[in-house]
């Protein structure tokens, strides 16, 4: 069965550059969510779409952007990036409204050197 | 907002004996509770889930029983095995649809 897919698996940035993370999912789903994993934490809500449209928002930095688009696959933007930015980022799609069960992508491990 | 404790942060049991993982919550709106297994590097796996209209439920090894009154959940793993060593999550879906985590639990299984 197809699963959530996020690309790329691994990324190294120094400070102040820019990373995208994408985040394909599981196909007729239309709600995807971003997490965010440092090293021995549980994972953090950044922020959620539903339809195309921002539903939620959470511990995000302004430094932060995503959007989903009309595939439903969703890309985190990541600007000024900083060491405490190092962690990984998971992804998260639902079917839709009325489903609880989260299906997690493999995750980007994102390191700022 | 939705607030989730979990206990205890480590734990060791010797292979073949019961492990127990406790967590509460705070939101009594919250009605879906998923666990997660979470291996070094890898994506949380659900691994069980119980919705507030079940007070117990149970998948081989794996049982998860609800008390929605006292607003607290626990994982109940039974014969574990050494591919039971991981961290496991509780999580509670707050009302606005996103997972809030507990903070984890190591969990060790001893030779």
């Amino acid at each position: 069965a197809a699963g959530v897919i996020q690309s790329p698996r691994h990324l190294i940035k120094e400070k102040r550059e820019t990373a995208t993370l994408k985040c394909y999912p599981i196909p007729r789903h239309d709600t995807v969510y971003w997490y965010q994993q440092g090293p021995g934490q549980d994972p953090q809500f950044l922020i959620s779409f539903y339809e195309k449209m921002q539903s939620d928002k959470g511990s995000i930095p302004d430094r932060f952007s995503a959007q989903q688009f009309s595939d439903y696959h969703s890309e985190l933007n990541m600007s000024s990036l900083e060491l405490g930015d190092s962690a990984l980022y998971f992804c998260a799609s639902v079917p839709g409204p009325g489903h609880d069960t989260q299906y997690f992508g493999p995750g980007t491990r994102l390191t700022v050197l | 907002g939705e607030n989730v404790e979990q206990h205890p942060s480590t734990l060791s049991v010797q292979e073949g004996d019961s492990a127990v993982i406790k967590c509460t919550y705070s939101d009594s709106a919250s009605n879906y509770f998923p666990w997660y297994k979470q291996e070094l590097g890898k994506r949380p796996q659900l691994i069980i889930d119980i919705r507030s209209n079940v007070g117990e439920k149970k998948d081989q090894r794996i049982a998860v029983t609800l008390n929605k009154t006292a607003k607290h959940f626990s994982l109940h793993i039974t014969e574990t095995q050494p591919e039971d060593s991981a961290v496991y999550f509780c999580a509670v879906e707050d009302r606005d649809d996103k997972i809030i985590f507990g903070k984890g639990t190591r969990l060790h299984i001893l030779p």
